[in-house]
């Protein structure tokens, strides 16, 4: 069974469309993050929940909204696409929100912009 | 903000030569994590490291944090293919909310 999952794995959108990309999580883990992974393979945190509270909102341009609705789930909703949005899009997920937790990756969305 | 500065960004061996990547923060960290990412895969994670100057073996692979707390390095002994890789480490400051700060990520490519 797959431990973090997320949909699409693939997404490919023309500039100012609004798209979403969903998360979850059967390990029964406390906490989720979103992470940015740009061309240069640099991983970036964007947001972090603990028991679906904002736990850690990054410098991120506020077309990119989270949602959590329950422990298990994280989506990703982001408007009005911008080129510069175009990377892989991790959903990872710990039990326990600190620096100490393992995290789990999911496989990844890639997201195209044109 | 703080930064966590991996090197190298690449490197390339021949199969069967050892291989480092080094891990350096300006402030002193609470813990490292290390974690590989296999080429079009996901982080996965390998270990951590707490304790001032802690060494930590898996096998072929040789992780150590510095005594001050403000470096980390993993060590690859006789690299074999199956090591191909982004090799990312991840720290956490002391005192902050619990934030990992990841590294730039060191590629590992391996010639047969």
């Amino acid at each position: 069974d797959t431990a973090v999952s997320q949909t699409p794995k693939y997404l490919v959108t023309q500039m100012g469309n609004d798209k979403s990309i969903k998360c979850e999580q059967n390990l029964g883990h406390d906490t989720m993050y979103w992470y940015k992974q740009d061309s240069k393979k640099f991983l970036k945190i964007m947001f972090s929940y603990n028991n679906k509270e904002l736990i850690i909102n990054e410098t991120v341009p506020n077309r990119f909204s989270p949602k959590s609705p329950d422990k298990a789930h994280l989506n990703l909703h982001i408007n009005s696409l911008e080129l510069g949005d175009s990377a892989v899009y991790f959903c990872a997920s710990s039990q326990g929100g600190g620096a100490y937790a393992e995290q789990y990756f999911g496989p990844g969305t890639r997201l195209t912009v044109t | 903000g703080q930064q966590v500065m991996q090197i190298p960004q690449y490197q390339h061996v021949q199969e069967g030569e050892d291989f480092t990547t080094y891990c350096n923060s300006s402030t002193t960290l609470s813990n490292i994590q290390w974690y590989k990412q296999r080429p079009g895969g996901h982080p996965v994670f390998l270990i951590q490291l707490v304790k001032s100057g802690e060494v930590k073996k898996q096998k072929r692979l040789t992780f150590q944090f510095g005594e001050a707390k403000k470096n980390s390095s993993l060590h690859i002994t006789a690299t074999q293919t199956t090591d191909v890789g982004t090799y990312f480490c991840a720290g956490g400051a002391a005192g902050n909310t619990g934030k990992l700060i990841f590294g730039q990520g060191t590629t590992l490519q391996v010639k047969p």
